[in-house]
């Protein structure tokens, strides 16, 4: 069946250090990735998505790349703020009703 | 534009005790969802609506009841909650899907 995996949190960083957060997937077809982040005291929102293979998705310096081969869809900063802890969700929209999401990676960035 | 809401925003109830969820969406989406958000559980789906008068089962249904009777509404009841439903409530709406869904704020409900 369809799921996503990503790793386990929480990941703490201090500010301007490199940020990767590990997502692969398993899927018939070929899904759509989304990269979500939830910050405090809020609902989900979209960070960035990639429709096919080899896409680059890319939002507020946060970007992901869509690898077939490796079944795998990595976030990556290249340099954290305070203002990025958050919760990080990755998902996989399979052209079924529904998206999978995954367990959730909580981020702490440290001054 | 006010996208996604939810109505209310906190709740305290007791057990045995009944409420509504409200979640509406200005978007025009034919999908929506309801999810739960428990520490360490992730989202996990509870139902769903694939347009206006359909509602279908996701992971986690038992308890809870739905209902879509307009398109831009989603309602979700407990009949009779429990303290195990104690949870962040989100709501969610997404144009077809595989499309981005766009999240409501949640709903915080505490089942003493």
């Amino acid at each position: 069946g369809n799921s996503v995996t990503q790793m386990e949190g929480p990941v703490t960083l201090s500010e301007e250090a490199f940020l990767t957060i590990n997502c692969t997937y398993t899927a018939t077809g070929y899904p759509s990735l989304f990269w979500y982040v939830q910050y405090p005291g809020e609902g989900l929102q979209l960070l960035l998505k990639a429709t096919k293979a080899d896409d680059k998705g890319s939002n507020k310096g946060f970007e992901a790349t869509y690898r077939k081969e490796t079944t795998s869809f990595h976030l990556e900063k290249g340099s954290v703020q305070v203002s990025d802890s958050a919760v990080y969700f990755c998902a996989l929209g399979t052209g079924g009703f529904k998206t999978i999401f995954g367990a959730g990676t909580r981020l702490f960035v440290k001054a | 534009n006010a996208g996604v809401t939810q109505t209310p925003k906190f709740r305290v109830l007791k057990t045995g005790q009944s409420m509504t969820l409200l979640c509406a969406q200005d978007m025009n989406h034919e999908y929506m969802y309801w999810y739960r958000q428990d520490p360490g559980m992730g989202l996990r789906l509870i139902h769903y609506s694939v347009g206006e008068g359909t509602t279908a089962k996701g992971e986690v249904p038992d308890g809870y009841n739905v209902s879509r009777l307009k398109k831009q509404n989603f309602l979700l009841g407990l009949e009779s909650a429990a303290p195990s439903q104690t949870s962040v409530y989100f709501c969610a709406s997404s144009y077809d899907g595989v499309d981005t869904q766009y999240f409501g704020p949640g709903t915080r409900l505490t089942v003493l």
